[in-house]
């Protein structure tokens, strides 16, 4: 099945500073790769996904890079702000067309904005 | 709009008890998923259902079972329950009308003493 691996586990930055975070997967016939966000005690909430038929997919300050090849996607938040400290997610599914598709997630990136 | 409803929020069960949890999936969305995230965990898939069909299992354990009902909805029962059950349980629903990815549920926090 499919392996998710997502670094760094914590991620301390300057509120300004940009932040980046990096996953690997290792089924190569995944095709959609979504991040999610989640605060303490509430539901993850998806900020982005990249297709793979895509190398790069930006939104206002959140970005998000595939490299098929190499099999890794990566989170980039740029101008970070104090509200965007939270526990990130990635994760990658193989979407056949369907709606029916399971995911596997990355272990979390805890990322800290200090003011 | 109307998001994903789950019950109860919040539940407290003691070991080798029985729980029940409830999804309500966003209307019009044929594809209902469960997720066991514990403390500190990413989420686990569980089990999905499709047009009301068991569609794929993951980690669920043998004590759990599920189903989807003729109105969509989804329970989740979870019996001989042990400490180590106690987790936030997300559902999740989609539709393949929908090109987007999942909308979660706020999350059933279980508990189990």
């Amino acid at each position: 099945g499919e392996n998710v691996e997502q670094h760094p586990s914590t991620l301390s930055v300057q509120e300004g500073d940009s932040a980046v975070i990096k996953c690997t997967y290792s089924d190569s016939a995944s095709n959609y790769f979504p991040w999610y966000k989640q605060e303490l005690g509430k539901r993850p909430q998806l900020i982005i996904d990249i297709r793979s038929n895509v190398g790069e997919k930006k939104d206002q300050r959140i970005a998000v890079t595939l490299n098929k090849t190499a099999k890794h996607f990566s989170l980039h938040i740029t101008e970070t702000q104090p509200e965007d400290s939270a526990v990130y997610f990635c994760a990658a599914t193989i979407r056949s067309g369907g709606s029916n598709y399971k995911l596997t997630f990355g272990k979390g990136t805890l990322l800290t904005v200090n003011p | 709009a109307a998001g994903v409803i789950q019950s109860p929020r919040h539940l407290i069960k003691e070991k080798r008890e029985t729980a029940t949890l409830k999804c309500y999936p966003i209307p019009r969305h044929d594809t209902v998923y469960w997720y066991q995230q514990g403390p500190g965990q990413d989420p686990q898939f569980l089990i999905s259902f499709y047009e009301k069909m068991q569609s794929d299992k993951g980690s669920i354990p043998d004590r759990f079972s599920a189903q989807q009902f003729s109105d969509y909805h989804s329970e989740l029962n979870m019996s001989s329950l042990e400490l180590g059950d106690s987790a936030l349980y997300f559902c999740a629903s989609s539709s393949d009308r929908l090109p987007d990815g999942y909308t979660f549920g706020s999350g059933t926090r279980l508990t189990v003493v």
